[in-house]
């Protein structure tokens, strides 16, 4: 079956880096769009990025331009996050997803990766 | 960009209907047929529940539809059961080839 198991979170100072990595298995990960969403506690959903399937197309939400990154390996069925110049407003739980196509829906999720911002 | 505008909460009893409404610009809800909702239990991740604005993954109840008008999604869950108390957050695509979330809405069955 289709998992996805995100990894990478925990506890970092502001400013500081971290990336976040996603393993999948159970579907052919080199036809699948990928996603990082994220989740602040008690808040709603947070769309973060998309990556295409052989990773030329990229596109980001407008506060992550610039300090995120997303990339993939399809050799190793893994999707990355690199964040940089973390904010305490970034505290969150990172979810990655995968859709069909930049154009489909998050038709399966992972469980997340907790990250939080703090001094 | 602003989070796409959704009740925070909606409740109805056991057997009843509800609908969520999700409204957003003509560059998102209303530009594109790329409107999805999702489901999310406490402590759990989002499940999808509705694609293309009124389209059903296999699997999900009969009981979950939904319609688009100009630019606002709605979500109508009949048939409340206890089980469908949820966050529920609608999605869709934009013009600047991004995605967008609505804030969410609590749903409470009574």
């Amino acid at each position: 079956q289709v998992q996805l198991v995100e990894s990478g979170g925990g506890v970092v100072q502001p400013g500081r880096s971290l990336r976040l990595s996603c393993a999948a298995s159970g579907f052919t990960f080199s036809n699948y769009a990928m996603y990082w969403v994220r989740q602040a506690p008690g808040k709603g959903l947070e769309w973060v990025a998309v990556i295409s399937f052989d990773g030329n197309n990229k596109y980001y939400a407008d506060s992550m331009k610039g300090r995120f990154t997303i990339s993939r390996d399809n050799s190793k069925n893994t999707v990355f996050l690199q964040m940089n110049s973390l904010r305490e407003e970034d505290t969150a739980l990172y979810y990655c997803a995968r859709g069909q196509g930049l154009l489909y829906p998050l038709d399966s999720w992972g469980q997340g990766t907790l990250v939080t911002v703090s001094s | 960009q602003s989070a796409l505008t959704q009740p925070a909460s909606v409740s109805g009893s056991p057997g009843q209907s509800i609908t969520i409404s999700c409204t957003g610009t003509s560059s998102d809800v209303g530009g594109y047929n790329y409107v999805s909702w999702y489901q999310q239990h406490p402590g759990k991740a989002p499940k999808l529940m509705i694609y293309d604005v009124t389209n059903r993954p296999s699997g999900v109840s009969h009981r979950f539809s939904a319609s688009k008008s100009g630019n606002t999604a709605s979500l109508t869950i009949s048939g409340l059961q206890a089980e469908d108390e949820a966050d529920y957050y609608c999605s869709s695509y934009t013009s600047s080839s991004t995605w967008m979330f609505g804030g969410g809405t609590k749903l409470t069955v009574l």
